[in-house]
């Protein structure tokens, strides 16, 4: 079964310090994980994905994640957090697997609250 | 662009009405999601369709709730004789094609309170 873990209800970092949001995964195949990002009365805004080939990934506004498949890891990443970037963060991971009885859906993790302090 | 809309965005119904919620999904996209959103929480699978086929409904909690695309566009779900536990946002949201490296783009939302 697919789940995703995401172990910090909330993050806190003063502004212009280096953030970091974690996310775990467990899938049966090979791993499309994806970050969005969630602002009070707002949809999701997708922020960046990993499909394949480098372990590092880029996204919107900045943000950055690091796949690491030995310890099932996509943790989201900034160099230097501003006040903006306060909002709820969510992981979700994807099978890769499109056979019989695949799914397209994507499993969230419960999120993270990122507070960035002036 | 525009991007997924969702209507109406807040809904109040009292227990046992009937509600139906409608996603316009971005033009071409021909995969469409529909998530539940709990307070607090992520959102959670509901059921998907790829143009106007329902491929998938495993996350539908009850068959009080309905989903359908019958010209594999415009999107409609549906949730009959509502209780006090499908309060939740309903998040709709739209994938460019089946294969599963697409993103998918998510509409805004309705908030449905059953009182």
């Amino acid at each position: 079964a697919q789940s995703v873990a995401q172990p910090e209800d909330q993050v806190n970092v003063a502004e212009g310090n280096p953030l970091t949001v974690k996310c775990t995964y467990s899938v049966s195949g090979n791993p499309y994980l994806f970050w969005y990002v969630q602002y009070p009365n707002r949809g999701l805004q997708f922020l960046l994905k990993y499909i394949t080939g480098d372990n590092l990934v880029k996204g919107s506004y900045g943000f950055e994640a690091e796949f690491n498949k030995s310890q099932t890891s996509f943790h989201l990443k900034k160099p230097s957090a501003l006040v903006s970037d306060s909002a709820l963060y969510f992981c979700a991971v994807r099978d890769s697997y499109l056979g019989i009885g695949a799914t397209n859906k994507l499993i969230f993790g419960t999120g993270t609250l990122l507070a960035v302090q002036p | 662009g525009a991007g997924v809309s969702q209507s109406p965005r807040y809904k109040v119904a009292k227990r046992g009405q009937d509600v139906a919620l409608r996603c316009d999904p971005i033009s071409g996209h021909v995969s469409l999601f529909w998530y539940q959103q709990a307070l607090g929480q992520g959102p959670e699978f509901l059921t998907y369709f790829q143009n106007e086929a329902q491929l998938d409904k495993s996350g539908l909690p009850s068959d009080r709730f309905f989903a359908e695309r019958p010209e594999g566009s415009v999107s409609t779900l549906k949730i009959q004789r509502t209780q006090q536990e499908d309060s939740a946002v309903y998040l709709c949201a739209s994938s460019l094609a089946r294969t599963a490296s697409y993103e998918q783009y998510f509409g805004p939302g309705t908030r449905l309170t059953v009182t």
